[in-house]
């Protein structure tokens, strides 16, 4: 069963702890995208990877970080450096050749 | 960097009404994508189209690159078409979102 798969679904954390958000592709694809979405709006880009042990920041990465040591997995860690975490958390895969993306199901996390 | 605008920002339709949605870039892009966002957040490939038409059943897409914009077509709307639907774009591997447009089709 291919595709792209994000966990947990809903994620609550207190003030002041970091948090990781797991995704993970078996769609053999390159590249590996981390997006958030806030109510009404669309998305923004946090970090990207476009190869195995390495990432770039996106328009909005102060606060979080990534790895990417296996192709197939990309786990995104919101620390508690981020001012307003709580968001829809969106991972995305693709291919190079044409930079088309494919969207996880997402991960929704509050801050309480 | 790229802007994207879309419009209108909301739409009501009766079921069975047809509805063009549309999405400006405001420099080149080489990448485009329409996406569907269904009530639980998963968002749908609709189309990848940096240039050209596109059809898939009772939608279509448009884009003319060298005018900057983007088009979807939504024939015979269903109450399932509603959500929001966003296009996005990017020159360097990225994508850049406009905010979307949410449509409501009303039985």
């Amino acid at each position: 069963d291919g595709g792209i798969t994000q966990s947990p679904k809903y994620l609550f954390r207190k003030e002041g702890q970091n948090v990781t958000l797991s995704c993970e592709q078996n769609l053999n694809h390159d590249a590996m995208y981390w997006y958030r979405q806030d109510p009404g709006q669309g998305l923004r880009l946090i970090y990207y990877s476009q190869i195995v042990n390495d990432f770039q920041k996106g328009d909005i990465a102060e606060g979080y970080s990534v790895s990417r040591e296996k192709k197939e997995s990309f786990p995104l860690t919101v620390t508690s450096a981020q001012k307003n975490p709580t968001a829809f958390y969106l991972c995305a895969s693709g291919v190079l050749t044409n930079n088309e993306q494919f969207f996880g199901p997402g991960t929704r996390l509050t801050v309480l | 960097g790229i802007q994207v605008e879309q419009s209108p920002p909301d739409l009501i339709l009766q079921e069975g009404a047809n509805s063009t949605l549309r999405c400006n870039f405001s420099d080149s892009v080489n990448n485009l994508q329409w996406f569907h966002q269904n009530p639980w957040g998963q968002l749908i490939n609709l189309f990848y189209i940096p240039s050209g038409t596109k059809q898939n059943g009772r939608l279509s897409a448009t884009t003319v690159a060298t005018e900057r914009y983007s088009l979807l077509y939504i024939s015979s709307s269903q109450t399932t078409d509603s959500g929001v639907y966003f296009c996005a774009g990017g020159s360097q591997g990225n994508l850049i979102f406009g905010k979307g447009t949410k449509l409501s089709v009303k039985p």
